[in-house]
């Protein structure tokens, strides 16, 4: 049973293009999570997803994010428009339902804005 | 004030030391996380408890509900214990997301 995936490891982009961050669940799992993680600092919530459904997404930037997460595939996390300060480590976490049970972690997409 | 707080930020021990972090937390929970995060930058699930105390292997955390307060306690320690340390508590919005701390940075020092 694979644990949590994300790609890219790394996504480098330029300010102004955009980025596509990747989140595959552990099977089984239909409810995502989306933490991002400043440099030097903590790790902080973005959104939460459930199949075709967001649920909480009052982490989220309010403009140039958004999230989805498909009946099929993976939950996307999108970012238009990057500025150097979107530069971060971007974690999504699953759980096979959303009640504070533990979350497994995937290894993180590291973002940088050149 | 942080609804999390760890202590202490950064902590350097030898190699076989005992070690304690500590966690507090404002708000109310059902269940308090303890995550790894080694220099690599990925995290582990390390413990989720709701009471009393949880072992795994040198690992050891406790709970204290009534007080809001956790603690990690690594026995033994190694070298490659070397990791962040971070404890994460369910916000009261009952949607399972996470708050964290801000991380407790261990070097083990062979």
């Amino acid at each position: 049973n694979a644990g949590v995936m994300q790609n890219p490891r790394h996504l480098v982009r330029r300010r102004g293009q955009e980025a596509r961050l990747r989140c595959s669940p552990m099977k089984g799992h239909s409810h995502v999570y989306w933490y991002r993680q400043l440099p030097e600092e903590g790790l902080k919530f973005m959104v939460y997803l459930q199949k075709e459904n967001i649920i909480d997404e009052s982490g989220m930037p309010k403009e140039r994010f958004s999230a989805e997460f498909p009946k099929e595939g993976p939950s996307i996390l999108r970012i238009q428009q990057v500025v150097r300060g979107d530069s971060a480590a971007y974690f999504c976490a699953s759980s096979p339902s959303g009640n504070g049970e533990t979350q497994y972690f995937g290894p993180g997409t590291r973002l940088l804005v050149l | 004030k942080n609804e999390v707080e760890q202590s202490p930020q950064n902590l350097t021990a030898q190699e076989g030391e005992f070690i304690t972090i500590n966690c507090s937390y404002s708000v109310g929970i059902s269940a308090l996380h303890w995550l790894q995060q080694h220099p690599g930058g990925g995290i582990v699930s390390l413990f989720m408890l709701s009471s009393g105390k949880k072992k795994h292997g040198r690992l050891i955390a406790t709970i204290n509900i009534q007080e809001k307060h956790s603690s990690l306690h690594i026995t033994a320690s190694h070298p490659r214990d070397s990791a962040v340390y971070i404890c994460a508590v369910p916000s009261e919005s009952n949607t399972g997301k996470l708050i964290f701390g801000q991380g407790t940075t261990l070097q083990v020092k062979p």
